[in-house]
């Protein structure tokens, strides 16, 4: 139980297009959804939290118009890395909280790699 | 403000010796704690918390940690290591208040040799 999907697992996009990645939330509600960002040799850094229905709140340094976070459901949300340049390539890692499940976990996906040349 | 601290970046030992990967944070109040391991360009999986009772864990694939409040650490230990147990460990902390927030260490690679 518990599992997190994201999709796809890597992607390769030119600079100046757009980049939309899934997190699912397999056999539970996940109430809250978050999205974290790693590069190389580091560790996660959170981008931002969503809670479905309802705009997500971005860390600080995160550029909102930049990185568009959709929460539409309780089994989906999504990232949209915007305009991509070669500087947002990076380990894209989002992870999920369910109430039902106890509000202490999350449950992380297994990552989308994202290359921009 | 929250914080972790892994200060060590890379720990090698033997398989079938013990292991031990260090970890301490810094939080107000009782802190929530985690581990979780990461396999290359893998997402994390989670090992073991500590919320509250014992202060040793036991957690997934024969990891243990104990909390340890007056030296403010929460060390992974496995008695004995295996070559897969090779991969990369973090510690997270999260403050009892924030339910939405993880601060994750800078994550310490283990290095299991045959």
């Amino acid at each position: 139980g518990a599992v997190v999907s994201q999709h796809p697992s890597w992607v390769i996009c030119k600079s100046g297009t757009s980049v939309k990645i899934e997190c699912r939330s397999l056999d539970f509600q996940a109430t809250t959804m978050f999205w974290y960002r790693q590069f190389p040799k580091q560790s996660l850094m959170l981008m931002a939290t969503s809670n479905e229905g309802s705009k997500a709140t971005y860390e600080q340094g995160v550029e909102k118009d930049k990185f568009l976070i959709n929460h539409a459901s309780l089994t989906l949300s999504t990232l949209t890395v915007t305009s991509a340049h070669p500087e947002d390539s990076s380990f894209y890692i989002c992870s999920a909280r369910s109430l039902e499940l106890g509000a202490s976990e999350q449950f992380f996906g297994p990552g989308t790699r994202l290359t921009v040349l | 403000a929250q914080s972790v601290a892994q200060p060590e970046d890379q720990v090698n030992v033997a398989e079938g010796n013990p292991l031990t990967v260090k970890c301490t944070y810094s939080v107000s109040g009782n802190p929530y704690l985690f581990w979780y391991v990461q396999y290359p360009n893998r997402g994390l999986q989670f090992l073991l918390k500590y919320i509250t009772g014992d202060n040793l864990v036991k957690g997934s694939y024969g990891f243990e940690a104990e909390f340890n409040k007056s030296q403010t650490s929460f060390h992974l230990k496995k008695p004995s290591a295996l070559v897969s147990d090779s991969a990369l460990y973090f510690c997270a902390v999260r403050a009892p208040w924030a339910t939405d927030k993880l601060i994750f260490g800078t994550g310490t690679r283990l290095q299991v040799f045959p």
